[in-house]
Order: C-alpha cells, then structure tokens, then sequence
C-alpha cells in the first residue's frame, strides 16, 4: 500500500517567496495532520482536518500560514511570504479516526529552507 | 497539561539489548506509541499499546507499560546498526481522539 504521499521532499528559496507543500494521505484516512519539526521545539501539530474540515488549527504560528484540503486526497499548506524563521521539516501524517484508535502514518517530510 | 518526557541519547554496542524509556503525565492517556525516524526520514509507526495492557512484544520488540508510574518502554533485543535512529514516545487521551503528545525523542546510537 502507498504511504502518505509528500511533495516536494527538499523546497530552498528566498525569503518573501511563496511555498506550498502538497500531501496526499493514505486511501480511506479520514483524518490529515501537519506538523513542524524543528531542533528547537520538536514535533508541533499546526493543523488537523478531519473529512476534508479543518478542525484545529491553533497550532498555525501566524497569517502567513494557510491549509486546504479540497477533497479527501490532496492537501496543501502554504506560507506566504516565507521568512527564514519558516525553515524546518515539514510532515503531513493521515490516520482513520474513529471509535477504536488508529496510529498516525508519516509522510517523509518536506524539508524546507528559506535564506 | 500533557506532558511526555525522555531521554535525549542512549549508546549501546552492536548485539546488546536498548532500552528507551518514556514518562508521561496524562492520566486519561489510552494509546502509547513507539516511532522510529531514521536520518532525512519520516516517522515510522514502531508499535503501540493500549492502556490496558501491561506488555506487547513484536520479534525484537517488546514494549513494558507501567500504567500506575505513567511509564513505558521500549526494548530492543540484539540491537543492529541498522537500529541507530531518533525513537519517540507518543500518548493520545483516548478512542476517537486525534490529539498526539510526543515527546523530544531519544537518539540511539549503536556501537558496532
């Protein structure tokens, strides 16, 4: 089975430009995540949609940040205008949630760098 | 608030048993969690346990929860090389909850 699907795996831009990472989940998971991995601060959760709805997205640091998930295979998140404070691991995970647990599943990672 | 807690390195030789360790402070937690992330990787789902288990093994894994001290294991029977890696604890409050708390991982590293 495909695993959760990310992309790109390696972004390096300049600070200002727009970045959009793009995630497609594992067939049937109705839940998506993304989450921040930085040395500083670890694994952060920025956002978390279930059937395609944005649920909490407390952990969204500012403005700058956006996500979408326009249908149950695809989603995007988006900085705008990137700085370099930005730069970190991106995941995006995906797992069925519901009346029994289920573990989330890892994509990759993007990992992103803005100069 | 929630909280999980573990060390940040552990060494051992080639062959010789790991054991990470994990403490959590959520009372509520139902399923713990095991992930593995190698260099430049995601993370990997290792293995998870439900609260109402004391212990789990799968091949070189055995997994120890001791629910009253909040506390859980991991062990790696025979560690290889290939076992050098960051590991992470992770709880979730309960059945249908999304909410994943990991903790800071801990850094293998293996001594051929």
């Amino acid at each position: 089975d495909a695993g959760v699907i990310q992309s790109p795996r390696h972004e390096v831009t300049e600070m200002g430009q727009e970045v959009t990472l793009r995630c497609k989940p594992i067939s049937g998971h109705n839940s998506l995540f993304w989450y921040r991995q930085t040395m500083m601060r670890g694994l952060e959760l920025l956002i978390y949609f279930n059937n395609n709805v944005p649920i909490d997205d407390s952990g969204m640091p500012e403005d700058r940040f956006s996500a979408k998930m326009p249908n149950a295979s695809f989603s995007t998140l988006k900085i705008q205008p990137s700085e370099p404070r930005d730069s970190a691991v991106y995941f995006c995970a995906s797992s069925l949630v519901e009346g029994s647990n289920q573990p989330q599943h890892f994509g990759d990672g993007t990992r992103l760098s803005i100069l | 608030g929630e909280d999980v807690e573990q060390s940040l390195f552990l060494s051992v030789r080639e062959g010789d048993s790991s054991v990470i360790n994990c403490t959590y402070t959520d009372s509520s937690s139902t399923y713990l969690y095991w992930y593995k992330q190698e260099p430049g990787a995601g993370l990997q789902l290792l293995t998870y346990i439900f609260s109402n288990m004391d212990m789990k093994q799968d091949q070189r894994l055995t997994v120890l929860l001791n629910k009253k001290d909040k506390h859980l294991s991991l062990r790696i029977a025979d560690t290889q090389t290939g076992d050098s890696a960051i590991y992470f604890c992770a709880e979730t409050p309960g059945a249908g909850s999304y909410q994943l708390t990991f903790g800071k991982g801990t850094k293998l590293s293996v001594i051929p």
